[in-house]
């Protein structure tokens, strides 16, 4: 079975302190694809970054940067000197290859950037 | 990008009626998905909508429940018939992008249930 667990339910950091939000998913698959959602209070989900199961090269865009590491089947996020703009829920979620465009989604990490 | 809208964008329902979420997309797409949104929760696939056939319901959905409808390459209906105030959720839809596995979503529609 396919699960994706974001144990920090809600995080608060003061702005331009660094936070790292976690995420550790579940499957046999071996081609698989990891993504990052933001959802500020407008509700709309942003895509962040998408991860093929192949490549473990970490990426920096900006102040956002992700660590995925196979051997502990994590894809963690972290935002670098953070700013109240970052305030939203992040969602990790998992897509498997072969079964189109199913997403499995983490229950998301409430993110506050106190200014 | 695609541009997806929602109507309502929110709404207030009371037990037993039911409601009708539209989704509008500014390109033509094959397949668009309906996810659900409780409180505090995670997004849940309901159904995935393709044009000129059935809509494909997930595990602990059903038809009667939340009839889809695809009548073109752009536009969506997801009806939530006889709600009860367990059906208070975001309602959101979405659509793959082009030649990959991301998906734009549309802005959603927070429905509450009295």
């Amino acid at each position: 079975a396919q699960k994706v667990t974001q144990a920090q339910t809600e995080i608060s950091v003061v702005e331009k302190e660094d936070v790292t939000l976690d995420c550790v998913y579940e499957t046999r698959d071996t081609t698989y694809y990891l993504f990052w959602y933001k959802q500020p209070p407008s509700g709309e989900l942003v895509f962040l970054i998408r991860r093929n199961s192949f490549d473990e090269q970490n990426e920096i865009s900006g102040r956002y940067s992700w660590n995925f590491q196979k051997s502990t089947s994590s894809f963690n996020f972290t935002i670098t000197a953070s700013q109240v703009v970052d305030s939203a829920v992040y969602f990790c979620a998992l897509l498997l290859s072969n079964t189109g465009n199913q997403f499995y989604f983490g229950t998301g990490t409430s993110l506050t950037v106190i200014p | 990008s695609a541009v997806i809208s929602q109507k309502p964008s929110r709404d207030i329902c009371q037990r037993g009626t039911s409601l009708t979420i539209q989704c509008q997309v500014d390109s033509q797409v094959t397949m668009m998905f309906w996810y659900r949104q409780q409180p505090g929760q995670s997004l849940t696939l309901i159904a995935t909508a393709n044009q000129g056939s059935e809509a494909t319901y997930e595990s602990g959905f059903v038809i009667d429940k939340f009839p889809i409808s695809r009548p073109n390459l752009t536009f969506s209906t997801l009806t939530v018939s006889n709600m009860s105030p367990e059906d208070s959720s975001i309602y959101l839809c979405s659509v793959p992008r082009t030649n990959s596995y991301e998906q734009y979503f549309g802005p959603g529609t927070r429905l509450t249930v009295t």
